[in-house]
């Protein structure tokens, strides 16, 4: 059974860097799609970033100026970066592995079949 | 991007009763070439992430009890819960997984009348 495990600062600064890490265990990051998904409190979910394992990614437009993600094979892991962050940016924030599909010759990332728990990230001064 | 518009926004069923939920979409999310919905339905109770119920709009996922069930196609899709269980108080997103960016709905939540 997959299990996803988010990491990372819980209370950020307005106009710093948010920085989260999700480490997978009990199966591997290579050939799958990734996802950074967050929810702010009280409020519904927006899908944020994909990657799969060798790097190749797609953002959200509404955040792609603001977001990198990137992936590690050698830990088994995947992260989030959010700069220039305000109060808006407050939420829970999930990562999630996507069902892999197949597509145009190639793969493709499906519906979001494992979650992690969650992590509250409140930016604040 | 897709809008996804779900109705209504809360409802409170009884117990044994059938709650149900729609989830209308601003493009159609049907793929010609295989025929196939994209489109995926999620759990989330209070405190936890959301899980996965259906996806191919009408495809259970693993252990996932028969009394939930999808249907529709292109635009228009239902999630039903067919004698609602305690257990069920929970809100309900569907999502699309056509194009990016992915999108869900604003969520129903459903009640215990």
């Amino acid at each position: 059974q997959v299990q996803l495990q988010e990491s990372g600062p819980r209370l950020v600064k307005p106009s710093e860097t948010l920085s989260l890490t999700c480490a997978v265990s009990g199966g591997s990051i290579s050939t799958y799609y990734w996802s950074w998904i967050r929810q702010p409190p009280g409020k519904g979910l927006e899908w944020i970033a994909y990657i799969d394992y060798s790097g190749s990614s797609r953002y959200n437009p509404s955040l792609k100026s603001r977001v990198t993600i990137s992936v590690d094979t050698s830990k088994n892991q995947f992260s989030l970066k959010l700069s220039s962050v305000t109060a808006a940016d407050t939420a829970v924030y999930y990562c999630a592995r996507h069902e892999l599909g197949y597509c145009d010759g190639g793969t493709c990332p499906y519906y979001f079949d494992f979650w992690g728990q969650g992590t509250l990230v409140t930016v604040s001064s | 991007d897709i809008v996804l518009t779900q109705s209504p926004d809360s409802l409170a069923v009884s117990l044994g009763e059938r709650a149900t939920i729609n989830c209308k979409s601003s493009q159609s999310v049907l793929f010609s070439s295989n025929n196939k919905n994209y489109l995926a339905w999620y759990q989330q109770k209070p405190g936890y992430p959301p899980s996965l119920l259906i996806y191919w709009a009408s495809t259970r996922a693993s252990g996932v009890p028969d009394r939930f069930s999808g249907s529709g196609s292109g635009t228009d899709f239902t999630l039903t819960i067919n004698s609602l269980q305690a257990e069920d108080v929970a809100v309900y997103y569907c999502q699309q997984y056509y194009t990016t960016p992915r999108t869900f709905g604003q969520g129903t939540k459903v009640e215990i009348k």
